[in-house]
Order: structure tokens, then sequence, then C-alpha cells
């Protein structure tokens, strides 16, 4: 099936340095979705975003709906150690008011203390 | 709110035997559930979708009568993995859809999985 294409696959940064990663797709999305994992468990939604151009805020992060819908980006600021974890971006298609999920390959966040 | 959790957390079983794994939504009716599968240092990727009271809706290439899919109430799906076999241990997450607290309908809330390893 297809897949987002989700950047940096990993990143290892300083406690306190801000993160930015992007997901890129070659199809419309209406919503995207970030979402943080911790190994063993479930992900987590941290942002959602429904119009293009939106830019949302939850604490520390901070995501963008891209103005093509065709893209969408999350910045941690001030990273501290417990944001370490899996990051995945998913879009949703047009049309659909609860469909599937298509989700990035995800970044792995390494911080150090 | 908005809680959904996966019974069991961690399970291992023998090749050629059926495991069944539930999902339930805690404190919201959820409509539309999904079950994923996940390898190891990969993404999620959809098995299917199941609307209550009615025939999942498989991704292709997912085989419907290995996976059985059951969404019989609204708080309630599960899994059944049929007749085992290694190359099925995975990490099976599922996600319910509904009407829930302050996020939209369109957001799936995750369980924290199970893992699953066929020996």
């Amino acid at each position: 099936g297809q897949q987002l294409n989700q950047s940096p696959q990993s990143m290892f940064i300083q406690e306190g340095e801000d993160v930015s990663m992007n997901c890129t797709s070659s199809s419309i999305f209406n919503t995207w979705l970030w979402y943080k994992q911790d190994p063993g468990e479930g992900p987590v939604l941290l942002i959602a975003l429904y119009k293009a151009g939106e830019l949302t805020s939850n604490g520390r992060l901070t995501a963008q709906f891209g103005i093509t819908r065709k893209d969408s980006f999350l910045n941690i600021s001030a990273s501290i150690p417990s944001d370490v974890g899996i990051y995945f971006c998913a879009g949703q298609y047009s049309g659909r008011s609860q469909g599937n999920l298509i989700f990035g390959k995800g970044t792995k966040l390494s911080v150090k203390p | 709110g908005a809680v959904v959790s996966q019974h069991p957390s961690r399970v291992i079983c023998k090749s050629g035997t059926s495991v069944k794994i539930e999902c339930r939504s805690l404190d919201f009716q959820a409509t539309t559930m999904f079950w994923y599968r996940q390898f190891p240092k990969q993404s999620l990727m959809l098995m299917a979708t199941s609307n209550e009271g009615s025939k999942a809706t498989y991704e292709q290439g997912v085989e419907k009568d290995k996976f059985l899919i059951n969404h019989a109430s609204l708080t309630l799906s599960t899994l059944t993995v049929t007749s085992a076999h290694p190359e099925d241990s995975s990490f099976y997450i599922c996600s319910a859809a509904g009407l829930a607290g302050v996020w939209s309908y369109n957001e799936q809330f995750f369980g924290p999985g199970t893992r699953l390893t066929v020996l």
C-alpha cells in the first residue's frame, strides 16, 4: 500500500535543542495527524490538522498542514529526554469520514541529556 | 477520555493454534475499529477495517480466513489469528474511531498493542 515519505528516519540531538521532521505525499490529504509511539506501546495522538495552511500547537509541539495538502511538518521545541520515541505522521484521504490512515515510516528521536 | 484497551498485551503460542485478541473502547462508542500490524522498526500497516454489525473490509494481501475479525458491539472488536505460524509473529494494534471528547470523529485512538510470538 501507499506510504508517506517521512524524514529524517532518525535523529540524535542534545537536550534543549529544537527538532523538526516532515512528511510528504504524492496524494492530497484532507487530514494530517502526528502520533508518538513508545516501545511496546500503541501510537498516541499528538496533533490533528484539518485545513490547508493550518498551524496548530500542543505544548512544545507545533505542526502545520501544508498549503498544497501534500505535506506536513512537526516541530518540537526545547527537547527533553521524555521526547524520546518514534514519531509517525499519518494522512487521511478526502471523502472518508472515518477512513483509513496512511502512515509514514516514522522518525526515531533520541535525546542526550 | 478516548481510551482503548487490548488484551492480551503479550501472547506466546505454538504453531498451528489460534489466538484471539480483544480490542475495547472504554469510554466511547466506536463505530469503526481498525486492525494494524507492525513489524520491528517498521510502520503500521492496516490489515482491516470493521464497522459494528458488518463484515470487515480487508486490505489487499490480508487473508480474511486467516485473520478473523468480529465487531459485535460498539465497544468490542476481536481479531483471531487462525492456525498461527511463526511468520504471523508481530505487534498487532487496534484503533477505534467514534465521537470522543474534544477530538473530531475522524480521530483514531490506538490500543497499547498485542505482541504475538508463534513458536
